[in-house]
């Protein structure tokens, strides 16, 4: 149980296309989806936690405006990198805390399997 | 906010050795550590994780410890196999709900 999925698993566009990343949680309601990027070497960077019917909060340094976040049901999030460019070419990872009595441990997140964004 | 330390950054063992991975932080009020593996092209995975009220947790080859006085946990891995060598990543979380906080990674090898 408590598996998250993330569509696409990559995608290539071109510099100045935006792109959409669906995160979902299949068996399982996710009050708080968050948004991580990880470049190569790297570790794991927060980039936004989204909550359910609410606006995104951002981390510092990551321009809200370029990366567009909706999360508008218990099981699905977006993330929208809009007018990207190659400096935005990088792994794209999202987790989910589960909602209190629907499913999942309540401690735990679970992360997607990630999507590979190559900008050209 | 929280800020998590991993050492070492890479770490070479042979087949059947132990391995100890470190991991420090910052905010007392953090109270979940998961542990994650990490293999190439790939989301993390968690292996093993321990809440702020106990000490340590094991299962089967890998072990968990946590001192909490000293905002320290550590990953132990025995017996380790080819197959063990990855990424891995220790993280710190407070309130339940709120994002968990990276270390910077060690990259395991384990050679036969």
């Amino acid at each position: 149980g408590a598996v998250v999925s993330q569509h696409p698993s990559w995608v290539i566009c071109k510099s100045g296309t935006s792109v959409k990343i669906e995160c979902r949680s299949l068996d399982f309601q996710a009050t708080t989806m968050f948004w991580y990027r990880q470049f190569p070497k790297q570790s794991l960077m927060l980039m936004a936690t989204s909550n359910e019917g609410s606006k995104a909060t951002y981390e510092q340094g990551v321009e809200k405006d370029k990366f567009l976040i909706n999360h508008a049901s218990l099981t699905l999030s977006t993330l929208t990198v809009t007018s990207a460019h190659p400096e935005d070419s990088s792994f794209y990872i999202c987790s989910a805390a589960p909602l209190a009595g629907g499913g999942g441990s309540s401690y735990e997140q679970y992360f997607g399997p990630g999507t590979r964004l190559t900008v050209t | 906010g929280e800020n998590v330390e991993q050492h070492p950054s890479t770490l070479s063992v042979q087949e059947g050795d132990s391995a100890v991975i470190k991991c420090t932080y910052s905010d007392s009020a953090s109270n979940y550590f998961p542990w994650y593996k990490q293999e190439l092209g790939k989301g993390p995975q968690l292996i093993i994780d321990i809440r702020s009220n106990v000490g340590e947790k094991k299962d089967q080859r890998i072990a968990v410890t946590l001192n909490k006085t000293a905002k320290h946990f550590s990953l132990h891995i025995t017996e380790t196999q080819p197959e063990d060598s990855a990424v891995y990543f220790c993280a710190a979380r407070g309130v339940a709900g709120t994002a968990l906080i990276f270390g910077k990674g060690t990259t395991l090898s384990v050679s036969s």
